[in-house]
Formats: C-alpha cells, sequence, structure tokens
C-alpha cells in the first residue's frame, strides 16, 4: 500500500523557520497538500497543489517539492502555529488518497 | 459559510454496524460539483481516508476498508451517510465529514467537526 512519510516532530523557536518534509514515490507526478490540526479540533487546509494557500492563510505558510518530497515551510514561526501537520496526496493510480503520518510542530 | 455535521450513536458493539450522517447545509450536495466524504483518526492516531460519494451515487473507498463500508447520498436531505460493518475496538476513532474537491487528488477543503465512535460491549 502507498504510504506518505513524515517526522514524527519539529522543534522551532519564535520567529524561526519550520520546515515538515513529506516523503512519497508518486509525488514527481501528483500534488501534494497539508493540514493544520490543532488540539481537539478539525483539520484545516494549508496548502493546496503543492504551493497555493487558501484564502486565509497566512503568508508565512508555503509549499513545495522537489522530486519526491514535498515540504511545507512557515517562515517566523509562531506559537499560534503550534498543531500537527499532515501531508495528503494520492498513489499513481489514484485508488487510494493517503495522509502522513503527521508532524508535530512545536514552537517555543 | 458551508456547515458540515456529523450526527450519529457514540457506542457501538463489537461485530456491530456503525452508522454516521453527515448534514451539509448552505452547499447543496446535488447542485454543487464536489465529492463528499470520510475521514476518521483513531484516539492519539493520524488521519486515515474511508472514502467518497458523488451525488449520483459514484462512489470511491480505500481498497483496507472497502469491503466493509458503504457511503450513500440523500440530496432530498442533503447529507450523505457512512456504514461502516462488522466494527472492531479497532474501528474506535473521531469521524470527520468533509467535502472534497473533484481534482486528481480528490482533496479534502471543508470538514465537519468530528464525532467520537467508541467500539465496546
Amino acid at each position: 500500500s502507498y504510504e506518505l512519510t513524515q517526522p514524527p516532530s519539529v522543534s522551532v523557536s519564535p520567529g524561526q523557520t519550520a520546515r515538515i518534509t513529506c516523503s512519497g514515490d508518486a509525488l514527481p507526478k501528483k500534488y501534494a497538500y497539508w493540514y493544520q490540526q490543532k488540539s481537539g479540533q478539525a483539520p484545516e487546509l494549508v496548502i493546496y497543489e503543492d504551493n497555493k494557500r487558501p484564502s486565509g492563510i497566512p503568508e508565512r505558510f508555503s509549499g513545495s517539492t522537489a522530486g519526491t518530497r514535498a515540504t511545507l515551510t512557515i517562515s517566523g514561526a509562531q506559537v499560534e502555529d503550534e498543531a500537527d501537520y499532515y501531508c495528503f496526496s494520492t498513489d499513481s493510480s489514484n485508488d487510494v488518497l493517503v495522509f502522513g503520518g503527521g508532524t508535530k510542530l512545536t514552537v517555543l | 459559510h458551508l456547515q458540515l455535521q456529523e450526527s450519529g450513536p457514540g457506542l457501538v458493539r463489537p461485530s456491530e454496524t456503525l452508522s454516521l450522517t453527515c448534514n451539509v447545509s448552505t452547499d447543496s450536495i446535488s447542485t454543487s460539483n464536489y465529492y463528499w466524504g470520510w475521514i476518521r483518526q483513531p484516539p492519539g492516531k493520524g488521519l486515515q481516508w474511508i472514502g467518497n460519494v458523488y451525488y449520483r451515487g459514484v462512489t470511491h473507498y480505500n481498497p483496507s476498508l472497502k469491503s466493509r463500508v458503504t457511503i450513500s447520498v440523500d440530496t432530498s436531505k442533503n447529507q450523505f451517510s457512512l456504514r461502516l460493518t462488522s466494527v472492531t475496538a479497532a474501528d474506535t476513532a473521531v469521524y470527520y465529514c468533509a467535502r472534497l474537491v473533484p481534482t486528481g487528488e480528490e482533496f479534502p477543503d471543508f470538514w465537519g467537526q468530528g464525532t467520537l465512535v467508541t467500539v465496546s460491549s
């Protein structure tokens, strides 16, 4: 079965740049998406189609891809950005929609 | 502003069927060009896609759950439903309903608040 691999945790100080990676064999052919999930809340889309921001998402959130790796970058991370972040995509045949295992971002 | 609201029993006995409904407000299932689906999250764990339905009844299921899952739509009530048969403790999770954009990746762009379903005798 298809998998997207993320680091379990990333930690930065406020104002620093946080980078969260997501690896998957189909990412060169499929878009990556990123979701933010704060404690006790539903996930929220923060990046779609590799690098686009939905309306209302701060400019400090950006996305990029290179080969089989997608990266979510939070430039100047703030305390309120502490959350779990999940990447999302599909396998090369569009048979299964997959979330990465999630990365817990700590900002302190 | 779109609203999705899950409803259904919070406790299901092992081997029985889990049934949930998602009520859609301010968007019409039958006229909007979206998919409607279910995603779950076991306590303390990550997200798992369950499946989607289009208003015409076309479905797309996670192969790992396909034998136990049915997702259907009721356009007259503007709601869609999930049935998961033969549940075990491993099916204990927060279940989210979501709207999905019909691109190649069928990504969720809006989520309900989620409802916890516990499988226990």
